[in-house]
C-alpha cells in the first residue's frame, strides 16, 4: 500500500514562534495533498488542499498568512504554523492522493502541536 | 447543500456484531470512505463503495445505497480492539472528502 510520511509526530513550542511540518508520500507521486486540523472529540477539518506546483486553496476562515503551505514537489508538502499561539493547539493530519480519478487518500501519522 | 450525518457514540459487547449508519446528501458523488481512527492517531482507511451493494473485507463489511444516501459499515466478532471513532466521508465531484463527525464505538466485556 502507499505509505505517507508525517513528522513531526509531537512537538511542543513557545507562543510566537513558527512550526513547520512536513508530509512525504514515501512510495508514489501525490499530485494532492490535504491538510486537516483535528480537535479533541471533534472530526476532521479540511484547512487546504494543495496540488503540486500550485498555490494552495484554503478552506473558509483558515488564515493563508498563519497557515503556509509549500507543495513544492510530487512528494512532498509542508505546513508552517507562524507566530504560533496556544488556540493553534492541535492535531493536524495531512493525506495524499495520486490525482485524477485515483479517489483513495493515504493518510500521514498526524501531529500533534502544543504551543505554550 | 451537502450534509453527513452519523451516530455520535453506539455500544456493543465484545464477539457481537454492530452496524454504524451514515446518510449524506450531496448533489455529485465520487464514493464513499469508512475510516477507523484509534484517539490521538490518524485515521486508517477500511472501506471504499462507489456501487450500490455490499463489499465485505474479513469482520468489516460496508454497504451503500445510491439512490438513499445511505451506507453502513458492519463489525462483526467484535474485539476490544475495535473501540474507536469510525469515520464516514463521501468524496464530492470535485474529488474532495467531506467528513462525518465519527461515531465512537464502545466494546464492553
Amino acid at each position: 500500500g502507499a505509505v505517507v510520511s508525517q513528522h513531526p509526530s509531537w512537538v511542543i513550542c513557545k507562543s510566537g514562534t513558527s512550526v513547520k511540518i512536513e508530509c512525504r508520500s514515501l512510495d508514489f507521486q501525490a499530485t494532492t495533498m490535504f491538510w486537516y486540523r483535528q480537535f479533541p472529540k471533534q472530526s476532521l477539518m479540511l484547512m487546504a488542499t494543495s496540488n503540486e506546483g500550485s498555490k494552495a486553496t484554503y478552506e473558509q476562515g483558515v488564515e493563508k498568512d498563519k497557515f503556509l503551505i509549500n507543495h513544492a514537489s510530487l512528494t512532498l508538502s509542508t505546513l508552517t504554523v507562524t507566530s504560533a499561539h496556544p488556540e493553534d493547539s492541535s492535531f493536524y493530519i495531512c493525506s495524499a492522493r495520486r490525482g485524477g480519478s485515483d479517489t483513495e487518500a493515504f493518510f500521514g501519522q498526524g501531529t500533534r502541536l502544543t504551543v505554550v | 447543500g451537502q450534509n453527513i450525518d452519523q451516530p455520535t457514540e453506539m455500544t456493543a459487547t465484545e464477539g457481537a456484531i454492530v452496524q454504524i449508519n451514515c446518510t449524506y446528501q450531496t448533489s455529485g458523488f465520487n464514493g464513499l470512505f469508512w475510516y477507523q481512527q484509534h484517539a490521538g492517531e490518524a485515521p486508517t482507511f477500511l472501506s471504499y463503495n462507489v456501487l450500490d451493494g455490499l463489499e465485505e473485507k474479513g469482520r468489516f463489511s460496508s454497504f451503500l445505497s445510491r439512490s438513499k444516501g445511505y451506507s453502513y459499515l458492519l463489525l462483526k466478532e467484535l474485539q476490544m480492539k475495535d473501540s474507536a471513532s469510525y469515520l464516514c466521508a463521501f468524496m464530492d465531484s470535485n474529488y474532495q472528502l467531506i467528513w462525518g463527525a465519527g461515531t465512537k464505538l464502545i466494546i464492553k466485556p
